[in-house]
């Protein structure tokens, strides 16, 4: 089945510091991927929407300048999180529709951030 | 606003028993709704979906969900828990083109 991808998988950075986190989708192009954001026992919060080719759409109340969303080719996006504080830590978890396929969704395994 | 409501934000239950994990929606067009697995640390794996057509969904691991549009009702079960069940559980539906809208989520505790 079609796999996506996320690296890291965890990461621990100093407050202050930037940390960009890769989604690729392995065996399909996806022209949307999405960014979400899950707290501890929490449900997924959707971030936004990242479109190849174009800028990513937010979500209300998530910062763009915080959380920079590029999506460059048909099987990557990225997610930099910039000046890093600690309550930026969290899980976060992308996701890329099989376009060329039945438009499903498909999940990474998700990144741990950890920011002291 | 479309939204997703689970009952029960941690259900227990011992092996071999029932699983029934509860999940309505609202939505104000017919929905596509979905329901995800999640084990600690990991990304979201997809069990079922509804989309249209049949009303009852067979699903990976045992699992099934029926839609009731009378009760706008989506609830998961599986006849035999295993130790293996043991997870998170998300219902989701889709909203306008896209998005995936999550409920809160409900926690699956197997008793030996």
């Amino acid at each position: 089945g079609a796999v996506v991808s996320q690296h890291p998988s965890r990461v621990i950075c100093k407050s202050g510091t930037s940390v960009k986190i890769e989604c690729r989708s392995l065996d399909f192009q996806a022209t949307t991927m999405f960014w979400y954001r899950q707290f501890p026992k929490k449900s997924l919060m959707l971030m936004a929407t990242s479109n190849e080719g174009s800028k990513a759409t937010y979500e209300q109340g998530v910062e763009k300048d915080k959380f920079l969303i590029n999506h460059a080719s048909l099987t990557l996006s990225t997610l930099t999180v910039t000046s890093a504080h600690p309550e930026d830590s969290s899980f976060y978890i992308c996701s890329a529709r099989n376009a060329g396929g039945t438009g499903e969704l498909f999940f990474g395994e998700g990144s741990r951030l950890t920011v002291l | 606003a479309q939204s997703v409501t689970q009952l029960g934000s941690h259900v227990s239950v011992s092996e071999g028993a029932l699983v029934l994990l509860r999940c309505n929606y609202s939505s104000s067009v017919p929905p596509y709704l979905f329901w995800y697995v999640q084990y600690p640390n990991q990304g979201l794996q997809l069990l079922l979906k509804y989309t249209t057509g049949a009303t009852l969904v067979k699903g990976i691991n045992g699992f099934e969900a029926e839609f009731k549009k009378s009760e706008t009702s989506f609830h998961l079960t599986k006849p035999s828990a295993h130790m293996s069940d043991a997870a998170e559980y998300f219902c989701a539906l889709i909203q306008g083109a896209q998005k995936l809208v999550f409920g809160q989520g409900t926690r699956l505790t197997i008793n030996p």
